[in-house]
């Protein structure tokens, strides 16, 4: 119940293409989801949120769709760049318990 | 401080000996998580403060393991008589409260020898 599920666990995208990583979750009690960004030897760092009354949210290059009903939701990267290159870990709370994290994806943008 | 600090950046112990690790939130924020993070591997829970309220220590693997939260500020996360498996990056986070950005620190890298 507590798990979300995260895919693919690498990307390789050429720059100026679309990365887009999923995520599914089972607990129809969270009602908060985050997007992290983690470069080597740092911490993550937020990204992008979204609350499940708006069905897409995007800031700059970056989208999260989210669809309730199939308690699925998604990063869209536009335009990647090789900065983007880094490790992205969605995240799902239900303000009772700590943020529960998928597995992390991978993402190598070749320029 | 301008961000979440952790305690020591890096630390190698032998097996069987106890280590602590500090995390030092950001002034203000009620909520503090620990979470660990194998190599290559995605951010595994440990516990969470929220408050005056309960920690959640559903994530704790041990009874090694095992961390308070003094004045409502600071966090120590302690493992006794550590394993070679214990060896992950530890990160700290914390934030204003529920649903609320969640800032972490850069992790203390445990190495168990």
């Amino acid at each position: 119940q507590q798990q979300v599920k995260q895919s693919p666990q690498s990307l390789i995208v050429q720059k100026g293409g679309i990365s887009i990583i999923n995520c599914a979750y089972e607990n129809t009690a969270f009602d908060y989801f985050p997007w992290y960004q983690q470069f080597p030897g740092k911490g993550p760092a937020l990204l992008i949120a979204i609350r499940p009354d708006v069905s897409e949210k995007k800031e700059g290059r970056f989208t999260i769709s989210f669809n309730k009903s199939a308690k699925q939701f998604s990063l869209h990267i536009m335009d990647s760049q090789p900065g983007d290159s880094a490790t992205y870990f969605c995240a799902a709370y239900t303000g009772r318990r700590a943020l529960t994290f998928g597995s992390g994806t991978r993402l190598q943008v070749q320029p | 401080g301008a961000g979440v600090s952790q305690s020591p950046s890096n630390k190698v112990t032998e097996k069987g000996k106890d280590v602590e690790l500090r995390c030092d939130p950001i002034s203000g924020h009620t909520a503090l998580y620990w979470y660990r993070q194998s190599l290559g591997q995605g951010l595994e829970f440990l516990i969470y403060f929220q408050g005056n309220s309960a920690p959640d220590k559903s994530g704790l693997p041990s009874d090694r393991f095992s961390a308070e939260r003094t004045g409502g500020s600071v966090s120590t996360l302690t493992i006794q008589r550590t394993q070679q498996e214990d060896s992950a990056v530890y990160l700290c986070a914390s934030s204003l409260g529920a649903t609320a950005e969640a800032f972490f620190g850069q992790g203390t890298r445990l190495t168990v020898v």
